[in-house]
């Protein structure tokens, strides 16, 4: 079946990088973007950016610019998100997307990776 | 970025109850709205796309509607499974905005 599985969770210091990986099965990898969409403790969904595995083409969120690289490797249909210069604001679950149409309407969830940044 | 300010933050109703949740969006958002039901511990689940387009395998208690730039979504009837975190967004544009979330909890 259609399924996005997603990498474990991670813990991290401020000032690392971390890179959650997502793995596509049970369709064409490249005809869909991945977006990737985080949550933190007690707050509510934010998109961060899509990913084009068909051209490698991104869109990211301002607030990310800098700090975010979205990649793939189609030998695997597997998708990457790796923030750097972690701090405890980063700590969140984050969340992988199919999606067809645009910037919305995601249809295939990974299960999540929870990401924790501490000293 | 287009705003979108769900209401009410919090709601509490039993087992059968007709539930809506509003979504306002800040601008023209061509009807391109999806809503998301979201359990702890669990991935969001697409509901329904393009306002009031039911996505595969949602049950029919679940719709939309729109009108001009305030979006709804009704459950028809309230079951034990719907109690959750709902969320709109819209994706007319870039960037994707989300509501900030309803949660619908047990009266």
């Amino acid at each position: 079946q259609v399924q996005l599985v997603q990498s474990g969770a991670e813990l991290k210091k401020p000032g690392a990088s971390v890179r959650v990986s997502c793995k596509a099965s049970g369709y064409t990898f490249i005809t869909a973007y991945v977006h990737w969409v985080r949550q933190a403790p007690g707050q509510g969904l934010e998109w961060m950016g899509r990913f084009s595995p068909r051209s490698g083409g991104t869109n990211y969120t301002q607030k990310y610019q800098g700090r975010i690289t979205m990649t793939r490797d189609t030998s695997s249909d597997t998708a990457y998100m790796e923030l750097t210069g972690l701090t405890s604001d980063d700590t969140a679950m984050y969340f992988c997307a199919r999606g067809f149409s645009g910037y919305g309407r995601y249809d295939v969830w990974g299960q999540g990776t929870l990401v924790s940044v501490s000293s | 970025d287009i705003q979108m300010t769900q209401s009410p933050s919090t709601l509490s109703a039993s087992v059968g109850d007709r539930v809506t949740i509003t979504c306002r969006a800040s601008q023209n958002i061509n009807s391109f709205l999806a809503w998301y039901q979201h359990k702890p511990g669990k991935a969001p689940k697409l509901l329904i796309y393009m306002a009031s387009s039911l996505q595969t395998g949602v049950p029919s208690r679940f719709s939309g509607s729109e009108s001009g730039t305030e979006f709804t979504l009704a459950i028809s009837s309230l079951q034990a499974d719907d109690f959750a975190t709902y969320y709109c967004q819209q994706y007319t544009s870039f960037p994707p905005t989300f509501g900030q979330g309803t949660r619908v909890d047990l009266k």
